[in-house]
Order: structure tokens, then sequence, then C-alpha cells
């Protein structure tokens, strides 16, 4: 099965809104609603941020919301602030165990 | 806080072998299913394979699967994976990493071993 397809890079100025999108097909993203999504500074380990499309972990900021529609998820970032820019990946159950993840996207706050 | 250590990545000729391990602590480690993900230099992440709490189920990609071997160890709050036949393209940051409450979703994560497969 192929990764998830995500734009390679997003930008947005602070205090502004921004939505990154993941996009996979109906056996994965349009079949399950366990669509997750990780923050990666550089460097660092991956952070979950988003659970099974819209639900976040405590201690993530309610700027972090996510979405789905049909096969594609959505990543909406508001409020944008500086230490919001890393790598956002996406990633969804896709059946027989098995998880896919998204290429990533990387975030600059201009 | 739950802690996930990685260790035993470092270089290894391809063809080579290699036993990756993850101690864990802060949590009841017996009662989690636990995962191996990894990242190729400057790539994006790809799910290894899954261990269910009691290690009756196993779960690989098909990238991996027939080479690397998962296991744990409950009694020493231990996560390992065993890797074979190794690759130049099984060249990646390999992190330890929880199941979040059955949703397909992984947290927390180790800080990650490097295993370099090059002659």
């Amino acid at each position: 099965q192929s990764a998830l397809t995500q734009p390679p890079s997003a930008s947005g100025s602070p205090g502004q809104s921004v939505t990154l999108s993941c996009t996979g097909t109906s056996s994965d993203v349009g079949n399950y609603n366990f669509v997750s999504w990780y923050q990666q500074h550089p460097g660092k380990a991956p952070k979950l941020m988003i659970s099974e499309v819209s639900k976040r972990p405590s201690g993530v900021p309610d700027r972090f919301s996510g979405s789905k529609s049909g096969n594609t998820a959505s990543l909406t970032v508001s409020g944008l602030q500086a230490e919001d820019e890393a790598d956002y990946y996406c990633s969804s159950y896709a059946g027989s165990n098995m998880v896919l993840f998204g290429g990533g996207t990387k975030l600059t706050v201009l | 806080e739950v802690q996930l250590v990685e260790s035993g990545g470092g270089l290894v000729k391809p063809g080579g072998s290699l036993t990756l391990s993850c101690a864990a602590s802060g949590l009841t480690f017996s009662s989690y299913s636990m995962n191996w993900v990894r990242q190729a230099p400057g790539k994006g992440l790809e799910w290894v394979s899954s261990i269910s709490s009691t290690g009756r189920y196993i779960y690989y990609a098909d990238s991996v699967k027939g080479r690397f071997s998962i296991s744990r160890d409950n009694a020493k709050n231990s996560l390992f994976l065993q890797m074979n036949s190794l690759r130049a393209e099984d060249t990646a940051v390999y992190y330890c990493t929880r199941d979040f409450v059955l949703s397909f979703a992984f947290d927390p994560w180790g800080q990650g071993t490097l295993v370099t497969v090059s002659s």
C-alpha cells in the first residue's frame, strides 16, 4: 500500500490559520476514523497532536484541530505561533493491523 | 512520566544483523501494545512492526516481513527488534512507541536509535 499524500510545504504568518491536508484512499482514510497527526521538530521525536480524526490528547493546545471528509483528512492550526514551525505527519489505519504514514508537510511560520 | 529509551543502533554491513532494545518506565508495560516506527534520513515516518500486550499478536510491514522479528519481555519492561538480512534501505532512526488508547495512534515516542547499513 502507498503512503498517504501530504503537500511538502505550507506556510502562514503569526496569528493566522493554516490547514494541512492528508489524502488517502477508500481503503484507509476513507474507511476508518483512525487518522492521527504528529508534530516533529528538527532532531526530535514525533509528538502526537490528534488521534481518531479530531481528538486532542491531554496537553495539546486547542489551536490544533482535525477533521476528515471522504478520503482526505485535515489538520488546522489556528493562531499560528513561532513554535508551531515543524514537520507534520498524518497517519491512518489501513486494515490488517497496518498503519500508513504520509510523507510529511513542513510548516513554516513567516 | 512515561519514558522509552532505545539502544542497540549502529553501523552494520549489508546482509548483517542487529538487535534493537527499548527500555520502558513509568507505565504498566504489560498492559500496552508496542510498536517500532522508523525514519530514513531526511524522509518521512514508516510503521515497521507491532506487538500486542501479551506478545501473542505480531504484525509487520511488508518491507520487513521475513527479515525482522519483534518481541517483548514484560518482566523486564523491554521491547526488542531483531533485524536480519539488513539492506541499505533499512538505514533509519528507529523509534519505540506505545499504542495510544487503542486508536492506532502512537504516543509517547522514544528518542530513537540510528541504524546505518553500509559497506
